[in-house]
Formats: structure tokens, sequence, C-alpha cells
């Protein structure tokens, strides 16, 4: 059972579209993380979402957290090359410090 | 910055192997994890540690087990290696009190077993 699901799972845009991506679940999260991952490196983290209703931005990327801390998305606007890689959402699970992560969305950005 | 280091980026072992993943962290962080990542299964979480010598079980930990004797070092261990461990294994810290705190990743080691 996959508790977070991202969709979609792969995008291919052309540079200066915009796109949106999701992380929905059935199951409440304190809070959720967005990560990036390049080919051949760790995902590193884009931001951090806690509260019902935020809206996180950085620079081009909006991070949304639901009202019900069920589900977040992430918008690119304008999207750049750079912006290439695998995008994973990740939420604590267990009161514990284990890490539920998503399938992840693949984006490419076709220059 | 924070460095997490795995010992190897490309591995090669044969079946029945006994095979050691090392990772160590320089930022004195508290937590480490090790993860296998897998094409539409995405990180699913093997083994973490929250203190030197204490561990738990992820939710794939079968045929695999770890050691923690120092803080900033997280073993993975394949006992008899077989082919479908073959992966992209990933070690992450994070430095310890709350929920919400980052985890900070290796480059991972590519694992072919043959």
């Amino acid at each position: 059972t996959q508790l977070l699901e991202q969709s979609p799972q792969f995008l291919s845009i052309q540079e200066g579209e915009n796109l949106t991506v999701y992380c929905n679940s059935s199951s409440v999260f304190s809070s959720l993380q967005w990560y990036r991952q390049e080919p051949g490196e760790g995902p590193v983290l884009l931001v951090t979402v806690v509260t019902g209703g935020e809206v996180k931005k950085l620079k081009r990327l909006t991070f949304q957290f639901g009202d019900a801390r069920k589900d977040s998305s992430l918008h690119i606007t304008a999207a750049q090359p750079g912006d290439t890689g695998l995008y994973l959402c990740a939420g604590p699970f267990g009161g514990t410090y284990k890490y539920i992560f998503g399938t992840g969305t693949r984006l490419k950005v076709l220059a | 910055d924070v460095k997490v280091t795995q010992s190897s980026r490309y591995l090669v072992k044969r079946t029945g192997e006994k095979v050691f993943l090392e990772c160590v962290q320089d930022m004195d962080h508290e937590n480490m994890f090790w993860y296998r990542q897998d094409p539409g299964l995405g990180l699913r979480l093997i083994y973490f540690s929250y203190d030197v010598k204490m561990k738990e079980k992820g939710d794939i930990p079968e045929g695999y087990s770890v050691s923690r004797e120092k803080k900033e070092r997280f073993s993975l261990i394949l006992e008899s290696a077989s082919t479908n461990q073959t992966s992209m294994y990933l070690c992450a810290s994070s430095l310890g009190r709350g929920f919400n705190q980052p985890q900070h990743f290796g480059d991972g080691t590519r694992l072919s077993i043959l």
C-alpha cells in the first residue's frame, strides 16, 4: 500500500510552460516535505510545509499544503531545463522519525 | 554544508556474497537511514537508527542488517546477496529532535547482484 501517491508519474514539457504535480494521501500528515533528485545524486530538500492551507514560494516554485493536511501540490511557473529531475514528496509516519516517500514525478523540461 | 558520503558509487557482487555498504556523515546527526530506490516504487526504508547502537526496522528489512558503532557511521549489510537486491541504495541523515528535520542524502550506491 502506497501512502503517498504522486501524479503524474512522468511529465515532459517545453521550456516556459507551467506545470503542477500532486502528492495525495488518505492519511493526515503533520507535515510534508518536497525533494528534488537530479540524475546521479541523492534527493535534496526543497521545502517543508507544516500548516494546513500553507503556501510557500521558492522562486518559480509554489508549494501548497491541503487544508486537511492529506495532500500537497507543487506548481512550477515558466519551467526551465534546470528544473529537470525527480520530484519526491515525503511525510513523517508512525510517530517516529520514519518518513514515507511518494513514488515520484519525473520531470523533463526541453529547451 | 552537511556531507553524507557513501563508500561506493557502483558495486557489482555475486549471489550469496556478504555485502557491506558504508555511509558516513560529518554533521553529528543523530538519525541515519538506509533506503533502496527502485523505478515505480520510490524510496523504501530498510532500516534507521536514532542513536549509536540503536536501530529500528523500516518497511523492507528482510535480507538486510545494519550496524552503528559510531555516531557518524551507519553500515548496511546484505547477509547473503540475491539478485532481487539489485537496486540503488541511498543513505541519509537528519539532525534528530522534531519531525520536520530535513534528511540529507548521499549520492547513492548502485548495486548489481549477478
